[in-house]
């Protein structure tokens, strides 16, 4: 079974750069027709997609935070990663890891919560 | 990319049906069979229900089904279980640029 885990500080000082890694588990990021993306959830809103992976490093971004997103992969690790610079108030959220076919998204990590504060 | 567009709440007394809507443009759910519905209990990740419009994922069950007309898709839930009660996103693919945008959520109750 496919289990995904993000993992990264909790809290992030307001113009700093977020750094999330997801640790991909059971299954192999490499060689596979999946991408590897991440979405978060601000607490009480809905879900945002931030950004897409492939496994030989090509890079898929929502064009509203793609000036401040670097998604990258490292597949000796099975692990992909997340940073988001500049990061306000407004970038709190629960950070999700997922398995995007790209159309959709079918395991998920557990989400790990992120808050920006000094 | 803007949201799609889903009622902020649904309500449905348990063995009844509801359905939720998920509007899109010409852009997004009209130009693609690429919609899917997420459930997301509270605290929890959000889970594929739907995918490409109407299939749904092993282990899910046949009281979720999905359609779509023009640009707005829908989520149909029959037999209403308390355990049902949860929120729900839509998503759709975009492009093969920017992937997938979602809808707001709908917050569903079982009365």
């Amino acid at each position: 079974q496919l289990q995904l885990q993000e993992s990264g500080p909790g809290l992030v000082k307001p113009s700093e750069t977020l750094s999330l890694t997801c640790t991909v588990s059971g299954g192999s990021i490499s060689g596979s027709s999946f991408y590897w993306g991440w979405i978060r959830q601000p607490p009480g809103k809905g879900l945002e997609w931030i950004a897409n992976v492939y496994h030989i490093g090509t890079t898929y971004y929502n064009p509203s935070l793609k000036s401040r997103v670097t998604i990258s992969v490292d597949t000796s690790k099975n692990q992909f990663s997340l940073k988001l610079s500049s990061v306000t108030a407004a970038d709190t959220a629960v950070y999700y890891c997922a398995r995007s076919w790209p159309r959709s998204l079918d395991y998920w990590g557990q989400g790990t919560l992120v808050t920006v504060s000094s | 990319q803007s949201a799609l567009t889903q009622p902020a709440s649904v309500s449905g007394s348990p063995g009844q049906s509801i359905t939720i809507s998920c509007s899109g443009t010409s852009s997004d759910v009209g130009d693609y069979n690429y919609v899917s519905w997420y459930q997301q209990h509270p605290g929890k990740a959000p889970k594929l229900m739907i995918y490409d419009v109407s299939n749904r994922p092993s282990g899910i069950s046949n009281r979720f089904s999905g359609s779509k007309s023009g640009n707005t898709a829908s989520l149909t839930i029959s037999g209403l279980q308390a355990e049902d009660e949860a929120d729900y996103y839509c998503s759709s693919y975009i492009s093969s640029i920017t992937h997938v945008v979602f809808g707001g959520g709908t917050k569903l109750t079982v009365l």
